[in-house]
């Protein structure tokens, strides 16, 4: 079965670089992503990285893919109080051909001014 | 409008009444979504739509019955539901291709449901 795990819960001070980390379980996974949740909105796609790839970067958001043992992580330069939200990771299963993504349990970002 | 609509924002229903969800897409995407999020738990994938035709039911409890009338209408009929059904429910769509493909979703804000 198909698993993904993050930690509950990080808190920063405002200007530090933030560090979220996933786990993974399904090998064949060809996308995974990272999603922002802003209290009382849906889901934000922030970025993905194709998993031939190990490493993406888009302004002030790292991702870090590390195949062997599963795990993908976020680094958030500069961290910002607007970037205090739910971050969850997903992995695409790929034994299913519905496109189903996959989500973690979402890591609480909280920034401190 | 662009991205994803959803309505209502906000629902309450006594677990008598029979009460419709309804997202609308505007991004010619083929497949939809519902996930039901939940306090302190992963979401949760409830059914999934492609090219109109339900293609995943992840043993949802008949008391959800969801409607496709067509690629930019996805529908959720809720009936006789419990307290425990209070969620955050979402919608989301993605397009569905051939070989790599990127296959991110675009979500909406959700219904925010409560059940009395």
């Amino acid at each position: 079965g198909e698993d993904v795990e993050q930690s509950l819960f990080l808190s920063v001070r405002e200007g530090d670089s933030s560090v979220i980390n996933c786990t993974y379980t399904d090998s064949s996974s060809t996308y995974l992503y990272w999603y922002k949740q802003e209290p009382g909105a849906g889901l934000q796609l922030l970025t993905y990285i194709f998993s031939n790839m190990d490493m993406k970067q888009d302004q002030r958001l790292t991702v870090l893919l590390n195949k062997k043992d599963k795990h993908l992580s976020l680094r958030i330069a500069d961290t910002q109080t607007g970037d205090s939200a739910i971050y969850f990771c997903a992995e695409k299963w790929d034994s299913s051909n519905t496109g189903k993504l996959i989500f973690g349990q979402g890591t609480t970002l909280q920034v401190k001014p | 409008e662009t991205g994803v609509t959803q309505t209502p924002r906000h629902l309450v229903m006594g677990m008598t009444n029979k009460k419709s969800l309804k997202c609308e897409q505007h991004l010619g995407h083929n497949a939809m979504y519902w996930y039901k999020q939940s306090a302190k738990k992963p979401l949760e994938l409830m059914f999934v739509y492609n090219f109109k035709e339900q293609t995943e039911n992840n043993s949802v409890p008949s008391r959800f019955s969801p409607e496709c009338p067509n690629s930019s209408h996805l529908f959720l009929h809720l009936h006789t539901l419990q307290p425990e059904d209070s969620a955050l429910y979402l919608c989301a769509s993605s397009q569905q291709g051939r070989g790599l493909t990127n296959y991110g979703y675009t979500f909406g804000s959700g219904t925010r449901l409560t059940v009395v």
